[in-house]
């Protein structure tokens, strides 16, 4: 079975940071996706995880922790704009296979 | 460069009617993948199919549903006798053919389905 959890929702200041943590238990487990939907629209790739550790993109990182099965999503200096969801998504298997999505974070950018 | 293409973007049916929605995969791309997203929730994976075959069909509704990716033509996903609880966002996302590693799935803008 697979497992995906995160935080309903985040509330967080316009230049602050928010942390969204990812936990989950997928047999097979290949690597971890973030993506960003907002409203409406179809989500967008954020960061894709396969090792442990971190990887920055910008105002935007992720971590990865294989044996823990933890993974977070970083957002620094927010802006009004990153108001939106946050999805988790496992990937099991080989490549180009399908991902398993938690429910999303819901992130509230506040003036 | 035109990214996935999902239509109709918006598509209303009465119970009983039949449901299709297609997707065009990004150029060059031979994995489609369509997801299910009811409001307020995370999407939950439908189908995973490549031309001509369907490789994983595990989340999809044992009747009523069944989808396909001919050679030729967008993915169309069908959804006969509609009922209420169909009503949903449907997005459609797509993969470049597979090697080693993993890639990024391009997603579609979604057909939002509403049943009447």
């Amino acid at each position: 079975g697979q497992n995906i959890d995160q935080p309903t929702e985040m509330t967080a200041t316009e230049g602050a940071i928010v942390q969204i943590n990812c936990t989950y238990q997928t047999s097979g487990f290949n690597g971890l996706f973030w993506y960003q939907q907002h409203a409406g629209e179809a989500p967008t790739f954020l960061s894709y995880n396969v090792l442990d550790g971190l990887e920055e993109k910008g105002r935007f990182s992720s971590f990865l922790s294989r044996s823990k099965g933890y993974s977070y999503l970083l957002l620094k200096e927010l802006q009004m704009k990153d108001s939106a969801s946050y999805l988790c998504a496992a990937e099991k298997g080989a490549a180009g296979n399908k991902l398993t999505f938690g429910g999303g974070t819901r992130v509230l950018v506040k003036p | 460069n035109a990214g996935v293409m999902q239509n109709p973007r918006h598509l209303v049916r009465r119970r009983g009617q039949e449901a299709r929605l297609r997707c065009s995969p990004m150029k060059g791309h031979s994995h489609v993948y369509w997801y299910r997203q009811l409001p307020e929730e995370g999407l939950k994976f439908m189908v995973y199919l490549q031309k001509e075959n369907i490789i994983d069909e595990s989340g999809m509704p044992k009747e009523r549903f069944s989808a396909e990716f001919p050679k030729e033509g967008p993915s169309i996903l069908r959804i006969q006798q509609v009922v209420r609880g169909d009503s949903a966002a449907y997005f459609c996302a797509s993969s470049p053919p597979g090697g080693t590693g993993s890639y990024e799935q391009y997603f579609g803008p979604g057909t939002r389905l509403t049943v009447t």
